[in-house]
């Protein structure tokens, strides 16, 4: 079984330019969450999905980043504009239920110039 | 609100050396405890759970018992290997944000 699939793997960019991740849950998981992991430092929650319902975005910075998961699958995370301080890892993972173990995908890393 | 304050790292051990990370945390009620690893180049996959007071989780060698009246979950391994170099990271399980509390992570490095 595939397990989470994120795109892309690295990423390199100017600030104040878009960008965009990607993320594909394992098949069947209804719960989706995207996380930042800063270097040296664990994953914070940036926001979760029940389905295709985002239920807990309070720490996703409102101003500039938006996601979507559009029919309760595939899941996009949007940065608009990037500043220099976004420069992190971004993690996707998805789990069945809500309290069960949570399946990470590879992560993306950002890097804003 | 709810924290968990891990083992600062790195750690370095040779190899079929005792492994001790420890883990303590603050949170509402009796929270689900997870340990999760990172290997090089990886994603975050879960290593061991325990749900309830004085359940021990184990997996790959690996062992932490949930101590509620010390509110720790202290990960242990008797014989360390090379490839259990990555980094380690504690989550309890907040009731009360409905999300895992991450660790600032333990960096393990084990040589031959």
């Amino acid at each position: 079984e595939a397990g989470v699939v994120q795109s892309p793997r690295y990423k390199i960019i100017e600030k104040k330019q878009p960008v965009a991740f990607w993320c594909n849950p394992i098949s069947g998981h209804n719960t989706l969450y995207w996380y930042r992991q800063n270097l040296g430092q664990g994953p914070e929650l940036l926001i979760r999905y029940e389905n295709e319902e985002a239920v807990d975005d309070s720490q996703l910075p409102k101003d500039r980043f938006s996601a979507e998961r559009l029919k309760g699958v595939d899941s996009t995370l949007k940065i608009q504009p990037a500043e220099l301080g976004d420069s992190a890892v971004y993690l996707c993972a998805s789990s069945l239920e809500l309290v069960d173990e949570q399946f990470f995908g590879p992560g993306t890393r950002l890097t804003v110039l | 609100g709810d924290s968990v304050t891990q083992m600062e790292g790195p750690v370095t051990l040779s190899e079929e050396a005792f492994l001790t990370i420890n883990c303590t945390y603050t949170a509402t009620g009796y929270p689900s405890l997870f340990w999760y690893v990172q290997y090089p180049g990886e994603g975050l996959q879960l290593l061991l759970k325990a749900t309830k007071a004085d359940d021990k989780g184990s997996n790959k060698g690996f062992e932490a018992t949930y101590r509620k009246e010390t509110t720790s979950f202290h990960l242990e391994k008797g014989s360390v290997q090379v490839s259990d170099s990555a980094v380690y990271f504690c989550a309890p399980y907040s009731g009360g944000y409905n999300k895992l509390i991450f660790g600032a992570g333990t960096r393990l490095a084990v040589h031959p």
